[in-house]
């Protein structure tokens, strides 16, 4: 069945480095790639996406990246902050039976060291 | 602008028992996703509810089940609790405009122990 790798599935990084989480899928008809943050004792929360006409996207200190012939994407986080230490999960959607459903990754646990 | 809502935040249960939770969904948004959170395993997905009709289902067995009220409230229920089931459950709620390309907005889960 569909699938999406993700790793690493912990990244520690010194304050001010940057991170890098990689994601890849099975579903070849995948479209939608977003990425979510789960800090403790809260529900993820989307903090970038991207669909698979556009190459990269970037919002302040966070970029995606997509790969479609490889079938992978990234999230980048430059400068990184105390504050962005939390689970990080990509995900893709698939269709089926003509709905969508999104297929996560196993989530990525960053620390970011004051 | 309230969020997602699930209830109850915390539970704890024995083999054998049931369960139901409840989420309450952002206002306007008629799809509601539930997902099964466990170390290692990430997200999990369960179901999806678009007004009121279970459109798409993932791959846990028969004693996982639920429902969507005409208020787009759902509920899950699982019955015949085993220890395996213990793990965060996640409601998210969209307005599933154009398939394959909406926003999740997830509550903050009903964690559930099995003892």
């Amino acid at each position: 069945g569909e699938n999406v790798e993700q790793h690493p599935s912990t990244l520690s990084v010194q304050e001010g480095d940057s991170a890098v989480i990689k994601c890849t899928y099975s579903d070849s008809a995948s479209n939608y790639f977003p990425w979510y943050k789960q800090e403790l004792g809260k529900g993820p929360q989307l903090i970038i996406d991207i669909r698979s006409n556009v190459g990269e996207k970037k919002d302040q200190r966070i970029a995606v990246t997509l790969n479609k012939t490889a079938k992978h994407f990234s999230l980048h986080i430059t400068e990184t902050q105390p504050e962005d230490s939390a689970v990080y999960f990509c995900a893709a959607t698939t269709v089926t039976s003509g709905t969508y459903k999104y297929i996560f990754g196993t989530g990525t646990r960053l620390k970011v060291l004051a | 602008k309230a969020g997602v809502t699930q209830t109850p935040r915390y539970l704890i249960k024995t083999r054998g028992q049931q369960v139901t939770l409840s989420c309450s969904p952002i206002s306007g948004h008629r799809s509601v996703s539930w997902y099964q959170q466990t170390p290692g395993q990430g997200l999990q997905f369960l179901f999806e509810y678009f007004s009121e009709t279970q459109r798409n289902k993932g791959n846990f067995p028969g004693r996982f089940s639920g429902r969507q009220f005409s208020n787009s409230r759902s509920e899950m229920n699982v019955s015949t609790l085993e220890l395996g089931d213990s793990a965060l459950y996640l409601c998210a709620s969209s307005t599933a405009g154009v398939p394959g390309a909406n926003v999740l907005t997830f509550g903050a889960g009903s964690r559930l122990t099995v003892l």
